[in-house]
């Protein structure tokens, strides 16, 4: 069965600094990829997904991912924070053509000024 | 447009009742689901249909039953609540091809308190 670790339960970040988000899976294939974002008391909307192609994906809200395969590892990165990124990231797997995600237990981002 | 839709955003309720939390798309996708959220965020899935019929069915008590009236509706009804089925509660749906992966869309999520 897939995994789905995301190691940093709480990241802070100044405002316009760089962020990085760690998301690493294990699963016998590469799976379909994908990273969502949860603002309080809201649902989840996804940032980006990775089926195949390009490592370096790109997403809305300025955000990108890189899928590295020897590392298992599809990181989630925004060059410049902005304070309305806080909010609850989430890393996810899904097999290849079935639609059951498995999620990460979630990073969650404060931004401080 | 809401995309999904979920009734009610917060229920509070007494230990061994029964509730519904209801759950629409109006997107026409073929495919949904719902997923659990615990006191620690974490997102677990608890079943899925498709067409309305049930496709997935992870290990979730008896008490939880889904029932999908048509494509565009999947609700979920709990019997005997219990203090730990107090989470977040989210509906999503996605139009399912084969060899394709298509974007889960989700609801808002419905805050179940169980007393």
């Amino acid at each position: 069965a897939q995994s789905v670790t995301q190691p940093d339960i709480h990241i802070t970040v100044s405002e316009g600094a760089s962020l990085e988000l760690r998301c690493n899976y294990s699963y016998g294939a590469t799976p379909y990829l994908f990273w969502y974002v949860q603002s309080p008391g809201q649902g989840l909307q996804l940032l980006l997904k990775y089926f195949s192609g390009d490592t370096l994906v790109q997403g809305i809200k300025g955000f990108e991912a890189e899928f590295k395969r020897s590392q298992s590892s599809f990181n989630l990165r925004k060059p410049s924070v902005h304070w309305s990124d806080a909010a609850e990231y989430f890393c996810a797997v899904a097999p290849s053509g079935y639609s059951t995600l498995t999620f990460g237990k979630g990073t969650m981002l404060l931004v401080s000024p | 447009d809401t995309a999904v839709s979920q009734t009610p955003k917060y229920l509070v309720t007494q230990m061994g009742n029964d509730k519904s939390i209801k759950c629409e798309q109006n997107l026409g996708h073929d495919t949904m689901y719902w997923y659990k959220q615990d006191s620690k965020k974490f997102l677990k899935i608890m079943f899925s249909y498709n067409n309305k019929e049930l496709i997935i069915n992870e290990t979730v008590p008896n008490r939880f039953s889904p029932k999908s009236p048509d494509k565009a509706h999947l609700n979920l009804h709990i019997n005997s609540l219990e203090l730990g089925d107090s989470a977040v509660y989210f509906c999503a749906s996605s139009q399912v091809r084969e060899r394709s992966y298509n974007e889960q869309f989700f609801g808002p999520g419905t805050r179940l308190t169980v007393l």
